[in-house]
């Protein structure tokens, strides 16, 4: 039980160009589902939050017009990199919560590569 | 500011001995903490939670330790195999679903 996927696993794109990651719970409702990036050797920096329902809460220095974030429905919340450009290149990853748990289950990640 | 700290040197061991991994932490009163294991190029996989008023606990050949008063974490791995080879992270939460905070994470290398 509590398996995440993402789509893509790897995306490699054009500066300029958008790119949409999608989060889906596979086998439970996610109230919340949380975006990270990871760049190489460093730790997990979260970006957002995202409930179901409503607008997501940015961390600081993460700006909202550039990585938005929509969660439509209990099961899938996407992240668009929008504009994206060769420093927005990193691994993101998603997890999701079920309820009020506070064990997070994470999907495998995307590798993003922006040329 | 918050600060969580691990072992920022990959630590190596021999098969069958049992692996220490630390996590410190300043600046932060965490409700739990939790552990986490990082394959390459893979999304985090959750091991064990351990809540403030939690000494210990366990999860077959897993051991987590939690001293609120040192603001420290021990998490230890018997009986270590070559497949516990990874990246392990720390991350400690507030509790009430509330955002997580990672460590740097350590790397495990268990030799034959």
């Amino acid at each position: 039980g509590a398996v995440v996927s993402q789509h893509p696993s790897r995306v490699i794109c054009k500066s300029g160009t958008s790119v949409k990651i999608e989060c889906r719970s596979l086998d439970f409702q996610a109230t919340t589902m949380f975006w990270y990036r990871q760049f190489p050797k460093q730790s997990l920096m979260l970006m957002a939050t995202s409930n179901e329902g409503s607008k997501a809460t940015y961390e600081q220095g993460v700006e909202k017009d550039k990585f938005l974030i929509n969660h439509a429905s209990l099961t899938l919340s996407t992240l668009t990199v929008t504009s994206a450009h060769p420093e927005d290149s990193s691994f993101y990853i998603c997890s999701a919560r079920q309820g009020r748990s506070d064990e997070q289950y994470f999907g495998p990640g995307t590798r993003l590569t922006v040329t | 500011s918050q600060k969580i700290e691990q072992n920022s040197e990959a630590l190596n061991i021999q098969e069958g001995k049992t692996a220490t991994l630390t996590c410190n932490y300043t600046n932060y009163s965490p409700a739990y903490l939790q552990w986490y294991r990082q394959d390459p190029g893979r999304g985090p996989v959750f091991l064990l939670l351990i809540r403030e008023n939690e000494k210990e606990k366990r999860k077959e050949r897993l051991k987590v330790t939690f001293d609120t008063t040192l603001k420290q974490s021990l998490f230890h791995i018997t009986a270590s195999q070559p497949a516990d080879s990874a990246t392990y992270l720390c991350a400690l939460g507030r509790g009430g679903g509330n955002k997580l905070t990672f460590g740097t994470g350590t790397q495990l290398k268990v030799e034959l």
